[in-house]
């Protein structure tokens, strides 16, 4: 049973593309997450949504757009794609509210490439 | 600034060897959990081991254990009898109060036949 799955795993296209990566978890969380692994393993988070509801926005580009269409599922469009956009993008989900003390459960990651 | 420091970017032992891996982090908050994370090259995140950071006693999880040291800000990790499928990156991360998670940069570890 795959908790939290995103797709594709891979994803090369031309700058200036708009594509979509896609996250679903199974675990009945309220909270998830995306983030951004650079090509030196840094992990950045980008968004989170705690209910369908935005709740941390770091300063990402505006050509990124997270949807949550409902509490299981957490989308994130990119527009007008640009070289340093090329990376691995993690999903992750928590059960928020509960003290901190559960943890993030990732997806696979997608690695994005940019040509 | 909270902040999430992994000294060592990269390590390298033999097979069955104990080897520990630092991490010090930086926050004024007295309540979070403090976390570390294994990423293989499958490109997976895999929690390993946490911590409360009220419990003195220091989480263990099979060979994995943890040195805790709030007051220092310390939270180690060390993993006994290391096998090859554990190299490696390894991740130290805290919650602040928004729940939201604090990265170190990473430390990769290779562990040798």
């Amino acid at each position: 049973d795959t908790a939290v799955s995103q797709t594709p795993k891979y994803l090369v296209t031309q700058m200036g593309n708009d594509k979509s990566i896609k996250c679903e978890q199974n675990l009945g969380h309220d909270t998830m997450y995306w983030y951004k692994q650079d090509s030196k393993k840094f992990l950045k988070i980008m968004f989170s949504y705690n209910n369908k509801e935005l709740i941390i926005n770091e300063t990402v580009p505006n050509r990124f757009s997270p949807k949550s269409p409902d509490k299981a599922h957490l989308n994130l469009h990119i527009n007008s794609l640009e070289l340093g956009d090329s990376a691995v993008y993690f999903c992750a989900s928590s059960q928020a509210g509960t003290g901190g003390l559960q943890p993030q459960h990732f997806g696979d990651g997608t690695r994005l490439s940019i040509l | 600034a909270q902040t999430v420091t992994q000294s060592q970017p990269e390590m390298s032992v033999q097979e069955a060897e104990t080897v520990t891996l630092s991490c010090t982090y930086d926050t004024s908050e007295n309540n979070y959990y403090l976390f570390w994370y294994k990423q293989p090259p499958s490109r997976q995140m895999i929690l390993v081991i946490r911590q409360e950071a009220y419990k003195q006693q220091n989480a263990t999880e099979n060979r994995f254990s943890v040195n805790f040291q709030k007051a220092a800000k310390s939270f180690s990790l060390k993993i006994s009898d290391s096998q090859l499928g554990d190299t490696a990156m390894y991740f130290c991360a805290f919650t602040d109060s928004n729940y939201q998670l604090i990265w170190g940069a990473g430390t990769k570890l290779i562990i040798k036949p």
